[in-house]
Parts: C-alpha cells; structure tokens; sequence
C-alpha cells in the first residue's frame, strides 16, 4: 500500500511569490490533514478535510493560505503571497475511521 | 489555549537501558493521547494511542502510560537499541469530529551503544 506522499520535497521562493504543495493520501482515507512545522517550533495543525469538505480550517494562519481537496481525492495547500514567516516544513497526513494518522514526508518550504 | 511540553529536548541512554519520555499538558483535556517517531526528513509515524479512559498500553518494547489526574504520559521503550534513535513526539486529540492533533515539540533520544 503506497503511503502518502507530498510534492515538492523542496520548494525554494522568493518573497511575494506564489507556491502551490500537493498532498497525495492513501487510497480511501476520507480524512486530509495539513500541519507545519515553523524552526523550533511543534508541528501545529492547520485544517482537516473529510473528502472535499473542510471540516476545520482554524489553523490556518491568514488569508493568502488556501487549500483545496479536488473530488475529495488529492489536495493542494497554495501560499499567495508568500512572507518570510512562512517558511518550514509543511506535513500532510490521511487517516480512514481510526484515529491514527498517516503522514507524508513533509514539504520543507524557504522564503527567502 | 493547550500546551503541551515533553520533558526534554534530547535524552542519551546506555543501550539496553529503558528510555523514559515525559509529556505533560495544560489546558486541555484530551480524549485520547498519540506517541509518534519522527526520523530527520520524514514524517512521523504512528506508534501507540492510549484513551483517557486506559491507563496503560503496550506494544512489542513500547508502554504508554496516561494519568488524566496529573495530565502526563509517560512513554518507554525497554531494552534500548541504537536504532531506536529518533525524535518522539506526543500528540492530543479529542472527540469533536475532527480529530486535529496538538503535538509537543519532541525528544530526540540516542541510544547509545
């Protein structure tokens, strides 16, 4: 069973520019999460997505995140513009009924 | 709002020792409590879940404690071998639905043989 992946493994930009992270989960989990990790910091969560309805978006941090879950497959996590605070390392994970959760590789996102 | 601390920031042990990790919280009261193992450029990966309503549960050279009166888990790993070497992290969930989870910042144990 292929686990969850996430694309790209590193992303390099510039402030003010636009970057779009995708999440590939495991076939048939209907939950989609995305965290991140800021430097020294915990892993904090940032939204859930049951298929292609986001069932909590309270961690996102402001306006220029959006994330969208096409036909409750993939997702996409797009940071426009992108600020120097958002640099870190963005996990995806996918859970199906039970509570564990499945996490991918991680994102590690530089704005410079 | 939750914070959780887990008691060290790194944790070196003998291998063959028992390696005890700490996770305490505040503010919060979490139906069910996550240990993770992260290895550096991966995500984690699940280890053990223990419900408010357990005090204890194992798996292989893993035992999770969880006292909801002292709001502390306690995670150890028995008979410690070098590559049990990895950051462990604690998580907190609840039962709203959603499942989010508040994670510590983690311990990066070595094992050193």
């Amino acid at each position: 069973e292929a686990g969850v992946t996430q694309f790209p493994s590193h992303s390099v930009i510039e402030k003010g520019q636009t970057v779009t992270l995708r999440c590939d989960p495991i076939s048939g989990h209907d939950n989609l999460y995305w965290y991140r990790r800021v430097m020294g910091k915990e892993i904090k969560f940032l939204l859930h997505f049951v298929k292609e309805s986001k069932q909590d978006e309270s961690g996102m941090p402001n306006n220029r995140f959006l994330a969208e879950r096409t036909g409750g497959t993939y997702s996409t996590l797009k940071v426009q513009p992108a600020e120097l605070e958002d640099s870190g390392v963005y996990f995806c994970a996918s859970s199906g009924t039970a509570y564990e959760q499945y996490f991918g590789p991680g994102t590690r996102l530089t704005v410079t | 709002s939750q914070k959780i601390e887990q008691n060290s920031e790194a944790l070196n042990i003998q291998e063959g020792k028992t390696a005890t990790l700490t996770c305490n919280y505040t503010n919060y009261s979490p139906a069910y409590l996550q240990w993770y193992r992260q290895d550096p450029g991966r995500g984690p990966v699940f280890l053990l879940l223990i419900r408010e309503n357990e005090k204890e549960k194992r798996k292989e050279r893993l035992k999770v404690t969880f006292d909801t009166t002292l709001k502390q888990s306690l995670f150890h790993i028995t008979a410690s071998q070098p590559a049990d070497s990895a950051t462990y992290l604690c998580a907190l969930g609840d039962q709203t639905g959603a499942n989010n989870l508040f994670f510590g910042t983690g311990t990066r144990l070595t094992v050193i043989p």
